[in-house]
């Protein structure tokens, strides 16, 4: 129902957008977020985008470099990450938004790995 | 931002055991907690939310409870699809936090 792709190798300042396909619901009835985990390590919320686009929100970590997106004519969220540096290297998954019931359902994940 | 303390880090259970996880915040949050529980190689899964309802399809054996600042997953006789990673998180306000995680092992 969640599909993750766009991942890959890119060195240290570059670039990468993510996308995650959805199905199976009403994309354009939920929020939605991306979450991630670095290589042995605990989950991290990364950012939030409301179900119309009208409001975003981030990590401390990523903002200014990172910025989500949605077309709901398409039923795809995007990551959009720009300035990656070596702790942004992880498996990135896009979870759709359980309306105040957590994060109901996940995708897969894609491993970004920044490294020169 | 609000903190999130889980402990333990690492349980180590037999099977049949009752385990207890802990999660404590540092404000209040009502009852904005979620649990899941995450295999090697495979997303999270959505075990608990609101603090102490049963996600659909999820076993009776899983229970939360807990509001405020304290929150607790209690598996009542763990079973060998039990042995996991756990996290809790909570989304009462932005940034949303997950908590460090616990990693069930078999003893």
């Amino acid at each position: 129902q969640l599909v993750e792709s766009g991942g890959g190798v890119v060195q240290p300042g570059g670039s990468l957008r993510l996308s995650c396909a959805a199905s199976a619901f009403t994309f354009s009835s939920y929020g939605m977020h991306w979450v991630r985990q670095a290589p042995g390590k605990g989950l991290e919320w990364v950012a939030f985008i409301r179900y119309d686009g009208s409001n975003k929100y981030y990590a401390d970590s990523v903002k200014g470099r990172f910025t989500i997106s949605r077309d709901n004519s398409k039923n795809t969220l995007y990551l959009q990450m720009n300035s990656l540096r070596a702790e942004d290297t992880a498996v990135y998954y896009c979870a759709k938004d359980g309306q105040l019931e957590g994060f109901d359902f996940w995708g897969q994940g894609t491993l970004v790995t920044v490294s020169s | 931002a609000i903190w999130m303390t889980q402990s333990p880090s690492l349980l180590s259970a037999s099977t049949g055991d009752r385990v207890t996880i802990s999660c404590r915040m540092s404000q209040d949050i009502s009852n904005s907690l979620a649990w899941y529980q995450q295999k090697p190689g495979k997303a999270p899964e959505l075990l608990i939310y609101a603090a102490s309802t049963l996600q659909s399809g999820v076993p009776s054996r899983f229970s939360g409870s807990g509001s405020g600042t304290d929150f607790t997953l209690t598996i009542s006789c763990l079973q060998s699809e039990d042995f996991a990673s756990y996290y809790c998180q909570q989304y009462y306000s932005f940034p949303l936090t997950f908590g460090g995680g616990t990693k069930v092992e078999i003893k």
